[in-house]
């Protein structure tokens, strides 16, 4: 299977600060990037679309202010949670794919663990 | 609402035996359906797919079923090992809905040797 990483791995910050996590896809050219957050003990939940060179597409509920995407190329999303508090402490996994991956296969990161203090 | 229900309860079984885990889902058409794995602290890897107009599909270990009229997956690994010790998820993709997934909570499976 394709690669996918993510940075950093885990991340502790104070709350009021911004908080940015990349995603990479290592060995193929990802058109599209999604972005989900998992709470323990519950299933991803689909925060956001990125398709290369446009903007974002959020899901319901999700603030596109508070929650930067930015997929500036074919091998990168970022997304940037911004005057991060406590409640934003989660599992945030990125997911590609693309053309050459039959866009029917996600491929997903390792995940970044975000503790708000 | 679409809904998509997993098992909640950690399926507990014994190493050689087989797992059965269920994936039911109600106001949903969805394409085509996926099985993934995920450990704890780890981001999901895909194991299958099956699509609207497959009734079975297997992989070394695992079978995959998709029933659009039950509106059910039912998911088997065969002569389970305790290195299959994770959570499974399952995952749908409405037809128009291209390419965003929806996950079920996920089923825990622990083999004991």
């Amino acid at each position: 299977g394709a690669v996918v990483s993510q940075h950093p791995s885990w991340v502790i910050c104070k709350s009021g600060t911004s908080v940015k996590i990349e995603c990479r896809s290592l060995d193929f050219q990802a058109t599209t990037m999604f972005w989900y957050r998992q709470f323990p003990k519950q299933s991803l939940m689909l925060m956001a679309t990125s398709n290369e060179g446009s903007k974002a597409t959020y899901e319901q509920g999700v603030e596109k202010d508070k929650f930067l995407i930015n997929h500036a190329s074919l091998t990168l999303s970022t997304l940037t949670v911004t005057s991060a508090h406590p409640e934003d402490s989660s599992f945030y996994i990125c997911s590609a794919t693309g053309q050459s991956r039959g866009y029917n296969e996600q491929f997903f990161g390792p995940g970044t663990r975000l503790t708000v203090l | 609402s679409q809904k998509i229900e997993q098992n909640s309860e950690a399926l507990n079984i014994q190493e050689g035996k087989t797992a059965t885990l269920t994936c039911n889902y109600t106001n949903y058409s969805p394409a085509y359906l996926q099985w993934y794995r995920q450990d704890p602290g780890r981001g999901p890897v895909f194991l299958l797919l099956i699509r609207e107009n497959e009734k079975e599909k297997r992989k070394e270990r695992l079978k995959v079923t998709f029933d659009t009229t039950l509106k059910q997956s039912l998911f088997h690994i065969t002569a389970s090992q305790p290195a299959d010790s994770a959570t499974y998820l399952c995952a749908l993709v409405g037809p128009d809905s291209w390419g965003k997934l929806q996950f079920g909570a996920g089923t825990q499976v622990v083999v004991t040797p």
